[in-house]
């Protein structure tokens, strides 16, 4: 089983300021990571994912995670934050190997980043 | 702009209603998914269908019922619901095989149980 720890519920910050939202997990398997962002009244949009090979992944809208396998940490990163950023953030993890024919993701409980200015 | 779209996005029904939320995605992909998103707690997924089978139903109480009449289009029928039912219904889509792939969501329907 595979479980996701989001270890910040909020994060404040203000604008152009560096930012860090953390991310842990826990399985038995070797696993695929994901973050996606909801922002107000919208459905979730893929920031980036980690499958193999580098473990630092460039995503959307300037944002960067990397992958730790000794520490089991996927922590999301931007060195400036605007207004825009502020959203619903979410790390997710799947089994590598699955073979239900479909994507077994499974969710942190997200971090609100409020960007203020 | 999303390739998966959800309707009603909002939506209001009385315990004893039935009422229906619908989902259709544009990407060509062939597994779709209902999950259920609650504040303060992780996304749920509710079920999963693969060409139009059911693949998943994660302990989900009958009172709602998925259909999948093909891979394009997914509905969530709702009866006899009750007010802690009221959350974020999230409809997503992905290509089959690869538990890598991306998975797509549409915008959500707001439910809120009376």
């Amino acid at each position: 089983a595979q479980s996701v720890t989001q270890l910040d519920s909020q994060v404040p910050v203000f604008e152009e300021a560096p930012v860090e939202l953390r991310c842990n997990y826990s399985s038995s398997v070797s696993v695929y990571l994901f973050w996606y962002v909801q922002y107000p009244n919208q459905g979730l949009q893929l920031l980036l994912k980690y499958l193999s090979g580098s473990t630092l992944v460039k995503g959307i809208n300037g944002f960067e995670a990397e992958f730790n396998k000794s520490q089991t940490s996927f922590h999301l990163r931007k060195p400036s934050v605007h207004i825009s950023d502020t959203a619903e953030y979410f790390c997710a993890v799947s089994p590598v190997g699955f073979s239900g024919g479909y994507n077994k993701l499974i969710f942190g409980a997200g971090t609100r980043l409020a960007v203020h200015p | 702009e999303t390739g998966v779209t959800q309707t009603p996005r909002h939506l209001v029904m009385g315990m004893t209603n039935k009422k229906s939320l619908k989902c259709e995605q544009h990407l060509g992909h062939n597994a779709m998914y209902w999950y259920k998103q609650s504040a303060k707690k992780p996304l749920e997924l509710m079920f999963v269908y693969n060409f139009k089978e059911q693949t998943e139903n994660n302990s989900v109480p009958s009172r709602f019922s998925p259909e999948c009449p093909n891979s394009s289009h997914l509905f969530l029928h709702l009866h006899t619901l009750q007010p802690e039912d009221s959350a974020l219904y999230l409809c997503a889509s992905s290509q089959r095989r690869n538990s890598g792939n991306t998975i797509y969501f549409g915008e959500g329907s707001w439910l809120t149980v009376v």
